[in-house]
């Protein structure tokens, strides 16, 4: 049972070019989320997802896109990275009911 | 004004002390309180939730004020491994069940 995970761990871009960041839970959870985490400032809802098929903006969309074709996967997209886009990403999951979200271990990215 | 706001810290407390870290939120429709704890930019641990009628987890105690939307984390008897970042968080029921971070405070305990 590996709860959350998230590749990669840490990638450079540079401003234009786009990639994919996988998070995956093995917890049969509903819902997940992608946050992001910048200095001084607290995580910040990007997407989120409450079930397979289903994704929605949370406060912080612009610049993202997010897919949950499967389950147990959520992925986040930048097409075109920006510097402003350097942050660490986390991931959390959450079962149906439940309070607590488990969080995957992040990915560090730096847009050069 | 932020919606949930913290004082950053850093806390630098010696071992064996007693520490308190307060936290106030913005939005009164909040439903549920948590504290996580974060190390080294790690990801976010849940550490416990916060209850109107007080909670204690060992040497953790969690206090929840809603008239005056005030959370507060005592530590007593600090050790090494309590040094962390401290987040407070606040349950929204919008955007499926969103969590407010606060920025953090920083802990660090000393020998």
């Amino acid at each position: 049972n590996a709860g959350v995970t998230q590749t990669p761990k840490f990638r450079v871009l540079k401003t234009g070019q786009s990639m994919t960041l996988l998070c995956a839970q093995d917890m049969n959870h509903e819902y997940m989320y992608w946050y992001r985490q910048d200095p001084g400032m607290g995580l910040r809802l990007i997407h989120y997802s409450v079930g397979e098929g289903t994704t929605a903006k949370g406060e912080v969309p612009d610049g993202y896109n997010v897919s949950r074709l499967k389950k147990q996967n959520f992925l986040l997209g930048l097409e075109s990275a920006a510097p402003s886009q350097t942050s660490v990403y986390f991931c959390a999951s959450r079962g149906s009911g439940q309070e607590t979200q488990y969080f995957g271990p992040g990915t560090r990215l730096l847009v050069l | 004004r932020k919606e949930v706001e913290q004082d950053p810290g850093p806390f630098n407390v010696p071992e064996g002390a007693t520490v308190a870290f307060n936290c106030t939120y913005s939005n009164s429709a909040s439903q549920s309180f948590f504290w996580y704890r974060q190390d080294c930019r790690k990801e976010p641990k849940l550490l416990m939730s916060v209850y109107s009628s007080g909670n204690e987890d060992g040497r953790f105690t969690a206090q929840l004020n809603r008239a005056s939307q005030y959370i507060s984390l005592l530590i007593r008897d600090s050790k090494l491994s309590d040094s962390a970042t401290y987040l407070c968080v606040v349950n929204m029921m919008e955007y499926g069940n969103k969590l407010v971070f606060g920025a953090g405070t920083i802990l660090r305990v000393k020998s």
